[in-house]
């Protein structure tokens, strides 16, 4: 089992800030790296796949970049709204590319308005 | 479409006692996988299926069993249910390997084992 390890676990901001959480894993035999929201008493979205060392991808307020060779991912939320609230889960790939996922435990967003 | 249906939501067990969760998807997607989810741990994987007639063990499988008939159906079994097994379990789907596509979840079936 490939650990995914997830910082900080919770956060709470005000309305407006932005705000970044990291995703660890092993750099080693990388295959892609996940990024998912989940509401409370809904079921986790997709936000990203990632799969290339330094790639970064953007929705809306959202973005992330990817370090394989250092093995962390960041997600960045730009001026944070209360509707972000949310735990945000990472997740590994591999090492066959089935949809096999290994996750971290999430890191929880609060925004306070 | 529905997406990735899961039946029931909520659901009583003794321990001892056998049932099946439903997972259905109508995206004709190919991989299909479980998971469950238990407060402070992230989501572990307990079967996967990478196509009709195919599965594999995932990191919790003991007391599990699923198969995979037909594209669409991939149900998983408990056979002997015991409290260890209460958790809140994931169906889901995606249309190729987790190297370029992303996981679409079911809505979760809540399972309490007394």
């Amino acid at each position: 089992i490939l650990n995914v390890e997830q910082s900080p676990q919770s956060l709470h901001v005000q309305e407006g800030d932005s705000t970044n959480f990291t995703c660890s894993f092993p750099s080693s035999n990388f295959y892609a790296l996940h990024w998912y929201r989940w509401e409370t008493a809904k079921s986790p979205e997709a936000l990203f796949v990632m799969t290339l060392n330094g790639d970064e991808k953007k929705k809306g307020r959202i973005s992330a970049t990817l370090n394989t060779k250092e093995g962390y991912s960041y997600l960045y939320i730009k001026g944070s709204q209360p509707e972000d609230s949310a735990t945000y889960l990472c997740a590994r790939g591999g090492p066959s590319n089935t949809g096999k996922l290994i996750f971290g435990q999430g890191t929880t967003l609060q925004v306070k308005p | 479409n529905a997406g990735v249906t899961q039946t029931p939501k909520f659901q009583v067990l003794k321990t001892g006692q056998s049932m099946t969760l439903q997972c259905a998807q109508d995206m004709n997607h190919e991989y299909m996988s479980w998971y469950r989810q238990d407060p402070g741990m992230g989501l572990r994987l307990i079967h996967y299926s990478v196509g009709a007639g195919i599965t594999d063990q995932g990191e919790v499988p003991n007391g599990y069993n699923v198969s995979r008939s037909t594209t669409e159906d991939f149900p998983l079994r408990l056979l002997s249910a015991a409290p260890s097994q209460t958790s809140v379990y994931f169906c889901a789907s995606s249309y190729g390997g987790t190297y370029n596509s992303p996981l679409h979840f079911g809505n979760g079936t809540r399972l309490t084992v007394t």
